[in-house]
């Protein structure tokens, strides 16, 4: 299986919004609502910020929101903060009953 | 609070099988879909795959023929073992809680990192 497509980088300043792109094909991302973001910083395990495209857990902060159309899935960061800098991936459920990661992406908060 | 913790040897030699155990508190491991991740430095997430509390199991394709897990519910912790490790298999291996057949992580270990050398 191969891994979900992310940009590399994004970059923000603090109050600004912004957006990451993970696209997959029809086999996953493409065929079922099962996409979940990740954030991880630096050493640390990653955090579920997003499940099922749009639900957020129970604590995560509603500045985080995700949306779907067609095989790409995004994660928006709305009032961009500080702590908000970190690795983002995205996950998707596949055709296979598996579960493939995106590559990542860098979120620097400028 | 659910907490997953991985325990196992921090070195293995080429060749060998690495083995890793993720001790569940807080929560009983007669449900959800109990999974291994792992990430080598400076490199993306990899799912290795999941086993269920029935023991029903779904692996990496890439990682399907040197993959075994293993759950022990008496003992609330479940297991990976990775055959014919190389350099490659040198990773920080996670322990998470799928939640639902869609996968979710809800929960995860701290990690475990992994060395391959001789």
């Amino acid at each position: 299986q191969s891994a979900l497509t992310q940009p590399a980088s994004v970059s923000g300043s603090p109050g600004q919004s912004i957006t990451i792109s993970c696209t997959g094909t029809s086999s996953d991302v493409g065929g079922y609502n099962y996409v979940s973001w990740y954030q991880q910083h630096p050493g640390k395990a990653p955090k579920v910020m997003i499940y099922d495209v749009s639900n957020r857990p129970s604590g995560v902060s509603n500045r985080f929101s995700g949306s779907k159309s067609g095989n790409t899935a995004s994660l928006t960061i709305s009032g961009l903060q500080a702590e908000d800098g970190a690795d983002y991936y995205c996950s998707s459920f596949t055709s296979s009953s598996t579960l493939v990661f995106g590559g990542g992406t860098k979120l620097t908060v400028l | 609070q659910v907490q997953l913790q991985e325990s196992g040897p921090g070195l293995v030699k080429p060749s060998e099988t690495l083995s890793l155990t993720c001790s569940v508190s807080g929560g009983s491991i007669s449900s959800y879909y109990w999974t291994w991740i792992r990430q080598p430095p400076g490199k993306r997430l990899e799912w290795i795959g999941y086993i269920s509390y029935s023991g029903s199991t779904n692996y990496n394709p890439s990682l399907k023929s040197r993959v075994t897990l293993s759950v022990d519910t008496s003992k609330n912790h479940f297991s990976l073992k990775l055959s014919s490790v190389t350099a490659a298999d040198t990773a920080v291996y996670f322990c998470a809680r799928g939640n639902g057949i869609q996968l979710w992580l809800d929960y995860w270990g701290q990690g475990t990192l992994v060395t391959v050398s001789s």
